[in-house]
């Protein structure tokens, strides 16, 4: 149980474009979901928290516009990189927390994202 | 805050001999802290969690930790390495500020000598 799935798990995309990255949880209800964006060999930095039925929370520094958080139901939300450019190239990883499924499992994180903007 | 710190960035062993990867942790309250461990371009796989239970927990693929409130330590171990077992490996503690958060700790890369 408490399964993420992420797609896509690799993208390249061309400087100016967006791109977007989805984060399903499969077989629980994700009350909330987290985005996190990890530099090559460094830690998870959280990026934003989104609710279901609500708008994220953007951690400070994160540009709100530029990183466009949807968590529509209760089982995906999306992050799109909008006018992506060079610098946004990075591994992107979800995580989602399950009111029933966070006592066993704690977040349960996806797979990961890896963008590269060319 | 709450907050984790693992003592080595990097940590070498010999296939088959023991593992110990160190994390310490600060915390205002009685914490609840995890072990994960993330593969090359992969999500992070759960390994173990301590949520204030046994102080001794076991976790996945023969991965233990102990929890020392005396020391403020959550070190995990295993009795033998295998080469599986090499990848990157992050302890997080639960901070609350509005919703429950994790805090990461800065991760150590553990490398299995055969």
């Amino acid at each position: 149980g408490a399964v993420v799935s992420q797609h896509p798990s690799w993208v390249i995309c061309k400087s100016g474009t967006s791109v977007k990255i989805e984060c399903r949880s499969l077989d629980f209800q994700a009350t909330t979901m987290f985005w996190y964006r990890q530099f090559p060999k460094q830690s998870l930095m959280l990026m934003a928290t989104s609710n279901e039925g609500s708008k994220a929370t953007y951690e400070q520094g994160v540009e709100k516009d530029k990183f466009l958080i949807n968590h529509a139901s209760l089982t995906l939300s999306t992050l799109t990189v909008t006018s992506a450019h060079p610098e946004d190239s990075s591994f992107y990883i979800c995580s989602a927390r399950g009111d029933r499924t966070f006592h066993f499992y704690g977040y349960t994180f996806g797979s990961g994202t890896r963008l590269t903007v060319v | 805050a709450q907050s984790v710190t693992q003592l080595d960035s990097h940590v070498s062993v010999s296939e088959g001999t023991p593992v110990l990867l160190r994390c310490n942790y600060s915390s205002s309250y009685s914490p609840s802290l995890f072990w994960y461990v993330q593969h090359p371009n992969k999500g992070l796989q759960l390994l173990l969690k301590y949520t204030s239970a046994a102080t001794l927990v076991k976790g996945i693929n023969g991965f233990e930790a102990e929890f020392k409130k005396s020391e403020t330590s959550f070190h995990l171990t295993k009795p033998s390495a295998h080469m599986s077992d090499a990848a990157e490996y992050f302890c997080v503690v639960i901070t609350f500020s509005g919703t429950y958060k994790y805090i990461f700790g800065t991760g150590t890369r553990l490398k299995v000598l055969a």
